[in-house]
């Protein structure tokens, strides 16, 4: 079946903007994930929900970055006023329950000149 | 502070050696280690999980407490094991919910 998908793939925006990314997850899944991965780092977590609630969010650096799951299903990850040190790939993952392996998607690489 | 610890940015082996790539973990409680794996133009992916117990295309990890590592091992290289390596950590009681990782290895199998 269809994995996590992200969108866009990528992003360029300029600084201050603001941007949104998506995030759809395998069909059924109840938990989903948001990392941020720097050049030369490994994925850091930033937010994860159980369902429609955000069941940590203690990885957002700052209150620039929201997310939000409306349905339990698809996700949008939100920045506002973009600085270029928010350049970096963004991962969705999702997995059937919180002990169950994540399943990562491609990423969307944000670019903030 | 819970930090993962991957000493090797880059570790470059010959088809049929052993290779094994080091992680060591910082945390007060029980935690739960992973290692994560992401080949070339693929999707990053769980390799094995250390409450498993399982060997995964000839990998296994043995979790040592008394020195806090998590290495992962293989006897005989192969190329295709070319790839990004991972390790993880979870504090969180098993759950999978704030994976700390570490900023992995690249794994060099040449021919």
């Amino acid at each position: 079946g269809a994995g996590v998908s992200q969108t866009p793939s990528n992003k360029v925006t300029e600084k201050g903007k603001y941007v949104e990314l998506r995030c759809d997850p395998i069909s059924g899944h109840t938990a989903l994930y948001w990392y941020r991965q720097s050049l030369g780092q490994g994925p850091e977590f930033l937010i994860y929900f159980q369902g429609t609630g955000a069941a940590d969010d203690s990885g957002l650096p700052n209150d620039r970055f929201f997310a939000v799951r409306p349905e339990g299903s698809v996700s949008t990850l939100k920045i506002q006023r973009t600085e270029r040190g928010d350049s970096a790939v963004y991962l969705c993952a999702s997995s059937l329950d919180l002990n169950s392996p994540l399943h990562f998607g491609n990423g969307t690489r944000l670019t903030v000149t | 502070a819970q930090r993962v610890t991957q000493p090797e940015k880059l570790l470059s082996v010959f088809k049929g050696a052993p290779v094994e790539l080091k992680c060591n973990y910082s945390y007060s409680g029980s935690p739960e280690l992973f290692w994560y794996v992401q080949y070339s133009r693929q999707r990053l992916q769980l390799l094995l999980r250390h409450i498993s117990r399982e060997s995964i295309k000839g990998f296994t990890a043995d979790l040592n407490k008394g020195e806090t590592s998590f290495h992962l091992k293989k006897p005989f290289a192969q190329e295709e094991d070319s790839a990004m390596y991972y390790c993880a950590l979870s504090g969180s009681g098993g759950s999978q919910g704030n994976l700390i990782f570490g900023k992995g290895t690249k794994l060099s199998v040449k021919p």
